[in-house]
């Protein structure tokens, strides 16, 4: 019962590196989800994705890009790593049964650190 | 737009005190209401929810009722101990929508 794999969990970057968070999930959801946390604020929305080949902004997807090639794959990148992306990312995924939205599922979280 | 408002924390209650997190919202549409639960260093995980106005989510002796008249939906539970320290989310779905809004979060310690 993996559900949703983030790597890596903890990571250190140098302004201006790039890097991929990755993201799976085996429970064949067609919804998926990247989250960033900042302490105090909850969770913001980067980008989310309905499906295989469709992919979406949220509330704050300044600084990233996705893809979604494969229905169990949601990577996030960072191609110029700022301050500003030292957060907490937490990737999601969810299903539709019907047309209600099952419950979210999360990943344990990826720390970046952006120094 | 949607939003949701937490009380605000940090919260500390000693083991077996009564709990109450508020939490109320706004929204366009019709939504369903979420607590979710981040124990330490562990990702989110799904407490409870409710779907529909009057109705009343539970777990783990935690409870919250959708109230749609006062646009709340807050979070309940009797006798508290001390695992249920953790950061608890408040969050809502609008019906058809593919994204969850969330609260703040309000962090919880309880002390032996």
């Amino acid at each position: 019962n993996a559900g949703v794999t983030q790597t890596p969990k903890f990571r250190i970057l140098k302004i201006g590196q790039s890097m991929t968070l990755q993201c799976a999930q085996d429970m064949n959801h067609n919804y998926m989800y990247w989250y960033r946390q900042d302490p105090g604020m909850g969770l913001k929305l980067i980008y989310y994705s309905v499906g295989a080949g469709i992919t979406d902004k949220g509330e704050v997807p300044n600084g990233y890009n996705v893809s979604r090639s494969t229905t169990e794959d949601f990577p996030l990148r960072l191609e110029l790593a700022a301050p500003s992306q030292t957060s907490v990312y937490f990737c999601a995924s969810s299903s539709t049964q019907g047309r209600q939205n099952t419950e979210a599922f999360f990943g344990q979280g990826t720390r970046l650190t952006v120094v | 737009g949607d939003s949701v408002t937490q009380m605000e924390g940090p919260v500390t209650l000693s083991e077996e005190a009564f709990l109450t997190i508020n939490c109320t919202y706004t929204a366009t549409g019709y939504p369903s209401l979420f607590w979710y639960v981040q124990y330490p260093g562990e990702g989110l995980q799904l407490l409870l929810k409710a779907t529909k106005a009057d109705d009343k989510g539970s777990n783990k002796g935690f409870e919250a009722t959708y109230r749609k008249e006062t646009t709340s939906f807050h979070l309940e539970k009797g006798s508290v101990q001390v695992s249920d320290s953790a950061v608890y989310f408040c969050a809502l779905r609008v019906r058809g929508a593919q994204k969850l809004v969330f609260g703040q979060g309000t962090r919880l310690t309880i002390n032996p």
